[in-house]
C-alpha cells in the first residue's frame, strides 16, 4: 500500500540553526500538506503546497518556514532559526484532491535544544 | 481556535461493546469530516469519512454519523476490539479550503 514517508524520524538540533525536514509524498497525489503537533496539543496545520506554490498557511508558518518540492518527489520543510518553541512532532501529508482523504507519514520528531 | 471540539479526553470500552466517540464543531462553512486513529510516535491513520450531504457512512465496523443541524458528528465502532486502543481524532474541511481542522482527540481504551 502507497505510503508518505518522512525522514528523519527524530532529530536534535540547537537553537538558532536550520533544519530540513523531508517527506516523500504518495507518488500520484497532487497536494501536500505540513502539519505539527507540540506535546500535549492538538496536531495544527502549517501549510499546503499545490502546483509549485503555497495554496494556503497559518499564522504559525512565518518567515522562518519555508516549503519545497525540489523534485518530483521530495517535498521538504525548512526551518531557518529554530526556536525552542518549535519542539514539536512534524507531520506531512498528502491528498489526491484538495478535499479528499490526507494520507500522513510517521511524522519527525523535533527536538530543539 | 475551538472550531472542532472533542469533549471527552478518554473513553474506556469493554471488548465486543460499542464505542461512541463524539465530536461537535461550530464553524458551519465546514462541509467534510474524518476521523483519523493514532497510536504514540505514529502518524495519523485515516479511518473513515462523510460529506455534509450525507448524514451516515459506513465501513465495516466503523459507522460515522453527521448530524448537521446540531453540528455533532460521532463515529461508532461495533465490536471493539483491543487493537482499537489509541487516539482518535475528529478532523474538518471546507470545502474551498485546503485545511484539516482538528480536534483535541480521544484517548480510546479496549479492555479485554
Amino acid at each position: 500500500e502507497p505510503e508518505v514517508t518522512q525522514t528523519p524520524s527524530h532529530q536534535v538540533t540547537q537553537m538558532g540553526q536550520e533544519v530540513i525536514l523531508r517527506c516523500v509524498p504518495i507518488s500520484n497525489h497532487l497536494y501536500f500538506y505540513w502539519y505539527r503537533q507540540i506535546l500535549g496539543q492538538k496536531v495544527e496545520f502549517l501549510v499546503s503546497f499545490y502546483n509549485n506554490e503555497i495554496s494556503e498557511k497559518s499564522e504559525i508558518f512565518d518567515d522562518q518556514f519555508s516549503v519545497e518540492r525540489p523534485d518530483g518527489s521530495n517535498f521538504t520543510l525548512k526551518i531557518r532559526s529554530t526556536k525552542l518553541e518549535d519542539s514539536a512532532m512534524y507531520f506531512c501529508a498528502s491528498s489526491e484532491e484538495r478535499q479528499g482523504v490526507a494520507f500522513f507519514g510517521q511524522g519527525t520528531r523535533l527536538t530543539v535544544v | 481556535d475551538q472550531q472542532v471540539k472533542q469533549n471527552s479526553p478518554s473513553l474506556s470500552v469493554q471488548e465486543g461493546r460499542i464505542s461512541i466517540l463524539n465530536c461537535d464543531y461550530t464553524n458551519s462553512m465546514f462541509d467534510y469530516f474524518l476521523w483519523y486513529k493514532k497510536y504514540p510516535a505514529e502518524g495519523p491513520t485515516f479511518l473513515i469519512s462523510i460529506s455534509s450531504i450525507k448524514d451516515k457512512n459506513e465501513d465495516g465496523r466503523f459507522t460515522v454519523f453527521l448530524n448537521k443541524s446540531a453540528k455533532h458528528l460521532s463515529l461508532h465502532i461495533v465490536p471493539s476490539q483491543p487493537g482499537d486502543s489509541a487516539v482518535y481524532f475528529c478532523a474538518a474541511s471546507m470545502e474551498y479550503g485546503n485545511k484539516l481542522v482538528f480536534g483535541a482527540g480521544t484517548i480510546l481504551r479496549v479492555k479485554s
